[in-house]
């Protein structure tokens, strides 16, 4: 069965560059989450979108900005970027349709800000 | 706000010994709890989940009940393996408006398996 798609798988970026992540969802889901994961942290929420419209909103600072496309794939935008910005970002995604709270997460991208 | 604790580890354990992380949560409204795995260097995997008071999920000879009366939904297992080891997430699922959803996860807990 398709998975969510999330590419690069790692990325490495200098200090007040801009990096751009890529999430490709389940076919027919209809609803992207971003989340952030700091080494040996939790996944902390971001930003969501359903039907290519921001849904919520977590802790996702001014820096970064994402959106969903008419294809429902998602990009999230994160500029002059700071060491306390690597991490691993996942993107999952979810359907409306028969919504039981289940996430389906991608394998993440691995971002190393030097 | 919505919140999940959990039994901090890391946890050591040898093969074939029983396995308990506690996790316990507080909602406001009815949440869908979830039991995801991360295996090292790799993404976030459903273990299990349940989505109202008293369902049973199971995989994998994994199981927790969702407990209502104590807002908890503690994972066990009953003879563990080496290829266990991973970093285990209690999580919960609530509307967070209109149609969206999201998860707040708790903090993790390693769980290491020796032969």
């Amino acid at each position: 069965a398709a998975g969510v798609i999330q590419s690069p798988r790692h990325l490495i970026k200098e200090k007040r560059e801009t990096a751009t992540l890529k999430c490709y969802p389940i076919p027919r889901h209809d609803t992207v989450y971003w989340y952030q994961q700091g080494p040996g942290q939790d996944p902390q929420f971001l930003i969501s979108f359903y039907e290519k419209m921001q849904s919520d909103k977590g802790s996702i600072p001014d820096r970064f900005s994402a959106q969903q496309f008419s294809d429902y794939h998602s990009e999230l935008n994160m500029s002059s970027l700071e060491l306390g910005d690597s991490a691993l970002y996942f993107c999952a995604s979810s359907s409306w349709t028969g919504y039981t709270g289940e996430l389906f997460f991608g394998e993440g991208s691995r971002l190393t800000v030097l | 706000g919505n919140s999940v604790t959990q039994m901090e580890g890391p946890v050591t354990l040898s093969e074939e010994a029983f396995l308990t992380i506690n996790c316990t949560y507080t909602a406001t409204g009815y949440p869908s709890l979830f039991w995801y795995v991360q295996y090292p260097g790799e993404g976030l995997q459903l273990l299990l989940k349940a989505t109202k008071a008293d369902d049973k999920g199971s995989n994998k000879g994994f199981e927790a009940t969702y407990r209502k009366e104590t807002t908890s939904f503690h994972l066990e297992k009953g003879s563990v393996q080496v290829s266990d080891s991973a970093v285990y997430f209690c999580a919960l699922s609530e509307t967070s408006g209109g149609s969206n959803y999201k998860l707040t996860f708790g903090k993790g807990t390693l769980l290491t398996v020796n032969p």
